[in-house]
């Protein structure tokens, strides 16, 4: 099946800092990629969609500001943590579509936020 | 307001039985329906989907059974092997798209 990947699977980080987390589609290009959030024992949340070349779509409640989001290139979209905080700590999962007819979607392995 | 609920937090089962995993939702609009798996620190895998056009679809162990009227979706797996142990997501989307809603997970057991 196809790959995408994501790096870094964890990272930890101090309050007030920064972190970004890459998203690529390894085998395939993707026009469009969406970024989730889980927090534990709870759903996946999609925060926003990823288009290349223009400005992602963020969902109701998810600060666009704080959770910076660009797809740079049809292998990668990028998802950004700005000042990061506690509450911020969280597992961060992308996805990408595949551009066939039936647009399947296929799941990152996830990047685990630990914000000190 | 979750649009796609998973009432069981939790299922186990023993080797070789079947597994349920029921999901239910709210928006008719909803019209095409998956299953994820997912490991910890792990995204997740696609397992099985079905279009609002049927009712059932079958991929080997994997079963997956809709009921329009109720709103309402299950996942069969029979027989059941330890290395099902995994939390699995009911996932909905609707008019084509590929927004996802995803419902809240169900860890299952499988035991020995």
């Amino acid at each position: 099946g196809a790959v995408v990947s994501q790096h870094p699977s964890w990272v930890i980080c101090k309050s007030g800092t920064s972190v970004k987390i890459e998203c690529r589609s390894l085998d395939f290009q993707a026009t469009t990629m969406f970024w989730y959030r889980q927090f534990p024992k709870q759903s996946l949340m999609l925060m926003a969609t990823s288009n290349e070349g223009s400005k992602a779509t963020y969902e109701q409640g998810v600060e666009k500001d704080k959770f910076l989001i660009n797809h740079a290139s049809l292998t990668l979209s990028t998802l950004t943590v700005t000042s990061a905080h506690p509450e911020d700590s969280s597992f961060y999962i992308c996805s990408a579509m595949k551009p066939t007819e039936a647009g399947e979607l296929f799941f990152g392995e996830g990047s685990r936020l630990t914000v000190l | 307001d979750q649009q796609v609920k998973q009432n069981s937090p939790s299922l186990s089962v023993q080797e070789g039985r079947i597994s349920i995993l029921n999901c239910d939702y709210t928006n008719s609009m909803f019209d095409y329906f998956l299953w994820y798996k997912k490991y910890p620190a792990e995204g997740p895998t696609f397992l099985i989907s079905i279009s609002s056009i049927k009712d059932k679809n079958e991929d080997g162990r994997f079963t997956v059974f809709l009921n329009k009227s109720a709103k309402h979706l299950s996942l069969h797996i029979v027989p059941s092997q330890p290395g099902d142990s995994a939390v699995y997501f009911c996932a909905a989307s609707a008019g084509g798209g590929n927004k996802l809603t995803f419902g809240t997970g169900t860890q299952l057991k499988v035991e020995l």
